[in-house]
């Protein structure tokens, strides 16, 4: 397996423009989650989902960020509009139903300018 | 909910020597506690876990943790350092029945020659 896949790598847009941050889980994996790294918060949790439901979306910073998962191949997190705040490393991840391990994707480093 | 505190946000060790980076977590219930490891661009891989069963857990690249319920830690160490063990470390900790993560701050280490 290819491992978790996210894209793009890297991505710059100008505010107020709108942002989509794509993921491809571990095939047969479960659960989903998207984190957020940014060296004065470290990394928090956002959202994930379990069988394409949004479990827990309590770390969504505002509703300007969106997540979507249309099945269990792919997510998508949306920012609209985008701000220089949101300036990060997001990272996607999956793990087995049963499974204590989280598989990390190379993250998709994001700059509002 | 659940934490957990990394002692010292960076840590320079000669290579060939110890490496000890230090977690500590917040709980009555002895949660699952891990370490995953971060190289620059990359995203995070499982170091080693600790799911109640050994307090002395082994992982990749010659990496150990012991869990010490009476400290509340999860310390992690290697006795000989290497160059490639240059990276950043995050200790991290989740509930028995949940799949989400709480990653401490994180440690990066260096390893002069």
């Amino acid at each position: 397996d290819a491992g978790v896949i996210q894209s793009p790598r890297h991505e710059v847009t100008e505010m107020g423009q709108e942002v989509t941050l794509r993921c491809k889980p571990i095939s047969g994996h479960d659960y989903l989650f998207w984190y957020r790294q940014t060296m004065m918060r470290g990394l928090e949790l956002l959202i994930y989902f379990n069988n394409n439901v949004p479990i827990d979306d309590s770390g969504m910073p505002e509703d300007r960020f969106s997540a979507k998962m249309p099945n269990a191949s792919f997510s998508t997190l949306k920012i609209q509009p985008s701000e220089p705040r949101d300036s990060a490393v997001y990272f996607c991840a999956s793990s087995l139903k049963g499974s204590t391990e989280a598989f990390f994707g190379q993250g998709t480093r994001l700059t509002v300018v | 909910a659940q934490s957990v505190t990394q002692l010292g946000s960076h840590v320079s060790v000669s290579e060939g020597a110890l490496v000890l980076l230090r977690c500590n977590y917040s709980s009555s219930v002895p949660p699952y506690l891990f370490w995953y490891v971060q190289y620059p661009n990359q995203g995070l891989q499982l170091l080693l876990k600790y799911t109640s069963a050994a307090t002395l857990v082994k992982g990749i690249n010659g990496f150990e943790a012991e869990f010490k319920k009476s400290e509340t830690s999860f310390h992690l160490t290697k006795p000989s350092a290497h160059m490639s063990d240059a990276a950043e470390y995050f200790c991290a900790v989740s509930d028995l029945n949940d799949y989400k993560l709480s990653f401490g701050a994180g440690t990066t280490v260096t390893v002069r020659a």
